[in-house]
């Protein structure tokens, strides 16, 4: 059982270069999410779905997009890449129906930094 | 706009005190809520989940409180142990299942 799986762990981008970090689950969660977490910094919701073929946003989504083709993977994908948006980024699931929610399963993280 | 303050920011206890962490939002309205445990360099865990109708959840030595009506939330950790050390973060979901996170509790449990 791989639950959330995140690739690449690391990755130094140069600005201006994009590049697309991963996401895949294996739960047959209906719910995924992508945030990131700056030192000493809570997480930020940068973009959610709540199911194939819907996405939207959340707190922070200047510089990114994201698709959701399938129920299982949820990349994101940075384009023009700054130094702001060095940071550790978390992919995570969920499931809910019936207006019952079973928490959160997190990946492992992606570390970026941007020089 | 939500917002989630943890009390206090780090905390060191000698091993076997029971302890109390501390979560609070400015906005009272919290449907569910989760703490979760982070790793240095590694992703959350999640420990407990509060949904919109219970108060408490117990988990072996880690019990979850919440108040909704003062939008509080305590985390008490019994006989703390040396592996218990990391980041401890709560998270509350104001109904939309976007969890809004706190900055988190640094637990160092010494041996």
């Amino acid at each position: 059982n791989a639950g959330v799986t995140q690739t690449p762990k690391f990755r130094i981008l140069k600005i201006g270069q994009s590049m697309t970090l991963q996401c895949t689950q294996d739960m047959n969660h209906n719910y995924m999410y992508w945030y990131r977490q700056d030192p000493g910094m809570g997480l930020k919701l940068i973009y959610y779905s709540v199911g194939a073929g819907i996405t939207d946003k959340g707190e922070v989504p200047n510089g990114y997009n994201v698709s959701r083709s399938t129920t299982e993977d949820f990349p994101l994908r940075l384009e023009l890449a700054a130094p702001s948006q060095t940071s550790v980024y978390f992919c995570a699931s969920s499931y809910s129906a019936a207006g019952i929610e079973y928490g959160y399963t997190f990946g492992s993280g992606t570390r970026l930094t941007v020089v | 706009k939500q917002e989630v303050t943890q009390i206090p920011a780090a905390l060191s206890v000698p091993e076997g005190e029971n302890l109390v962490l501390n979560c609070s939002f400015t906005d009272s309205a919290i449907y569910n809520l989760q703490w979760f445990r982070q790793d240095p360099g590694k992703g959350l865990t999640s420990l407990l989940l509060i949904q919109s109708s219970q108060r408490e959840q117990t988990s072996g030595r880690l019990n979850a409180s919440l108040d909704k009506s003062s939008g509080r939330s305590t985390l008490y950790i019994a006989a703390s142990q040396p592996g218990d050390s990391a980041t401890y973060l709560c998270a509350g979901d104001p109904g939309t299942y976007k969890y809004i996170f706190g900055t988190g509790t640094r637990l160092k449990v010494l041996a």
